[in-house]
């Protein structure tokens, strides 16, 4: 069964960098798409980024300027990083699947990871 | 942007009862080439990841009770759960996966017995 686990700092300061892994497992990286998707408490889903294992990525335009998506296939893992953040940036980061169905369509999620950004 | 509007922001449904979702999208989501629909559903409930519920408006995910089914194309989608269940009570989300500049979900329906 396929497992995502995010990891990475749940607290970081304003105008520093966010950086998250994403480690799977009970799959191969080189099948599918992985995204970034978050949610600020309370609110609503956001999708931040897709990657593929060859380094094909796409990036929402509203956050296309301060986030880098990579991979790493020797390790199984996808990482995110987010520049330059505000409080607007507090919220539960997913790693998500997509496919085999479409690039967009999540069929695996992990837990979440929360992130405050505060200083 | 694709937006994708949802209503109700609630919903409060008897069990048994039916319940209605409804999703609209700013433009078209149907992919005339292969006549499908890249609109999916999604189920979350407190303190857990959003669970894929439907695919291609119409399709459901393997394991997801028959009681859940999707209509719609173009640019207008319905989610209905025809005889509500206890366990069904969560937010339900809509998203389009047509274009991935941004792909984008609805604002979330909070379902409540």
């Amino acid at each position: 069964q396929v497992q995502l686990q995010e990891s990475g700092p749940g607290l970081v300061k304003p105008s520093e960098t966010l950086s998250l892994t994403c480690t799977i497992s009970g799959d191969s990286i080189s099948t599918y798409y992985w995204s970034w998707v978050r949610q600020p408490p309370g609110q609503g889903l956001e999708w931040i980024a897709y990657i593929y294992y060859n380094g094909n990525t796409n990036y929402n335009p509203s956050l296309k300027s301060r986030v880098t998506i990579s991979v790493d296939t020797s390790k199984n893992q996808i990482s995110l990083r987010l520049s330059s953040v505000t409080a607007a940036d507090t919220a539960i980061y997913y790693c998500a699947r997509a496919g085999p169905v479409a690039t967009g369509y999540f069929t695996f999620w992990g837990q979440g990871i929360l992130v405050t950004v505060s200083s | 942007d694709i937006v994708m509007t949802q209503s109700p922001d609630s919903l409060a449904v008897s069990l048994g009862e039916r319940a209605t979702i409804n999703c609209k999208s700013s433009q078209s989501v149907l992919y005339t080439p292969n006549n499908q629909n890249y609109l999916a559903w999604y189920q979350q409930k407190p303190g857990q990841p959003p669970k894929p519920l439907i695919y291609w408006a119409s399709t459901r995910e393997s394991g997801v009770p028959d009681r859940f089914s999707g209509s719609g194309s173009g640019t207008d989608f319905t989610l209905t759960i025809s005889s509500l269940q206890a366990e069904d009570v969560a937010i339900y989300y809509c998203q389009q996966y047509y274009s991935a500049l941004p792909y984008t979900f609805g604002q979330g329906t909070k379902l409540e017995i």
